[in-house]
């Protein structure tokens, strides 16, 4: 069964220091994976995604993200972090068929401090 | 507002009683999919229709809740005689067919059971 792992349930970093969030996936085939941010008491919002093509996917609001196949991977990043990018990330797999269902992991809360 | 809308926001109702949520997609979109978030968990797949067609239930929905898309356009999810442990956030996700993967998310209706 596809699946991912966030092995942090939360992430501190001090503004403007680099950030990494962590994603492993475990899948049957070429891995579709996403990161999806999430503020309080609203939906999800997509930040990006790996299909195929360079290992390297930049994304939203200067996110980008590590595919590692070796690894089994894929960990957000962001060179500066900003207080605002305070919230909650989901990393997420493609399920297997035609059906574009999404499995997440538990999520991570990324906590920048001034 | 072109985005994925959801009404109500906040539910609250005591145990027992039957509710109904409001999806309304991306109006282009012929894919909608409902999970459900429990606190401190991402989101769980329960359900997606394509145009008007329910094409894939998750176990996880059981016979007390229903979904509909009567036109292909708005869904709606019942639960009918809600139980404490049905109290979580319940997403709509909307994507055309032929990008599965870019699910847009709305801001989800929030079910309080008391």
């Amino acid at each position: 069964a596809q699946s991912v792992a966030q092995p942090e349930d939360q992430v501190n970093v001090a503004e403007g220091n680099p950030l990494t969030v962590k994603c492993t996936y475990s899948v049957s085939g070429n891995p579709y994976l996403f990161w999806y941010v999430q503020y309080p008491n609203r939906g999800l919002q997509f930040l990006l995604k790996y299909i195929t093509g360079d290992n390297l996917v930049k994304g939203s609001y200067g996110f980008e993200a590590e595919f590692n196949k070796s690894q089994t991977s894929f960990h957000l990043k962001k060179p500066s972090a900003l207080v605002s990018d305070s919230a909650l990330y989901f990393c997420a797999v493609r399920d297997r068929g035609n059906t574009g269902k999404l499995i997440f992991g538990q999520g991570t809360t990324l906590q920048v401090k001034p | 507002d072109t985005g994925v809308s959801q009404d109500p926001r906040h539910k609250i109702t005591k145990r027992g009683q039957n509710v109904t949520f409001r999806c309304d997609p991306i109006s282009e979109h012929n894919r909608l999919y409902w999970y459900r978030q429990t606190l401190g968990q991402g989101p769980e797949f329960l359900t997606y229709f394509q145009n008007e067609a329910q094409l894939e239930k998750s176990r996880l929905l059981s016979d007390r809740f229903s979904a509909e898309r009567p036109k292909g356009s708005f869904s709606t999810l019942e639960i009918q005689r809600t139980e404490q442990g049905d109290s979580a956030m319940y997403l709509c996700a909307s994507s055309l067919a032929t990008r599965a993967y870019e699910q847009y998310f709305g801001p989800g209706t929030r079910l309080t059971v008391t």
